[in-house]
């Protein structure tokens, strides 16, 4: 079974570049199965899509995220990226790592990481 | 964008209660492209319905989706202890949204 766990900082600062890391465990990221993909909460709100990457490199992105995001796989580690970029207070949010099967259903969650963004 | 409804926000129920959530769309979006999502409190959100009617693997049968066009529905036909809980809608037809979530409590 895929299990996946974030990392990353839990503290940016306004106008700062986050950079979170999913590894991935009991399957590996070159699997044509899924879809890899960030989800985000904010405190006490619900869920947004950023953005989504498969195994041949093809992104897809919110569209009102897409000018901040990038993400990326790391198949010698079997981990892919989340960097999004101008961070403000808005941002602060749990961020999740998901699988995502046919580019629509989040099938498997991290546990989510709290990133707060605040000088 | 589709943007979802989730109406009510709040849903004050007592467990064995039958439970009826909404979620309506601002415009259509491909057939039955609509899924129903359980969280927790402190816990990532669990897939539960897809395509509308479909329960993810082992979600039980008291959990069941309808709907068409813009306007879908999650029955808990009756309610367990653990069934306490916020819900969330996804279209994933026109890109992907969310909805605002309803939460279910114990009355």
């Amino acid at each position: 079974q895929l299990q996946l766990q974030e990392s990353g900082p839990g503290l940016v600062k306004p106008s700062e570049t986050l950079s979170l890391t999913c590894t991935v465990s009991g399957g590996s990221i070159s699997s044509n199965i899924f879809f890899w993909g960030w989800i985000r909460q904010p405190p006490g709100k619900g869920l947004e899509w950023i953005g989504s990457i498969h195994n041949t490199g093809n992104t897809y992105f919110n569209s009102s995220l897409k000018s901040r995001v990038t993400i990326s796989l790391d198949t010698s580690k079997n981990q892919f990226s989340l960097k999004m970029s101008s961070m403000t207070a808005e941002d602060t949010a749990v961020y999740y790592c998901t699988t995502q099967q046919w580019l629509a259903l989040f099938v498997s969650w991290g546990q989510g990481t709290l990133v707060t963004v605040s000088s | 964008e589709v943007v979802l409804t989730q109406s009510p926000g709040t849903l004050s129920l007592s467990p064995g209660e039958r439970a009826t959530l909404s979620c309506r769309a601002s415009q259509s979006f491909t057939r039955s492209s609509l899924a129903w999502y359980q969280q927790k409190p402190g816990q990532a959100p669990r897939l539960l319905i897809f395509a509308t009617t479909s329960r993810a693997a082992g979600i039980p049968d008291r959990f069941r989706g309808s709907g068409s066009g813009t306007d879908f529905t999650l029955t808990i036909t009756s309610l367990e202890p653990e069934d306490f809980a916020v819900y969330y809608c996804q279209q994933y037809g026109d890109s992907q949204t969310f909805g605002q979530g309803t939460r279910v409590e114990v009355k």
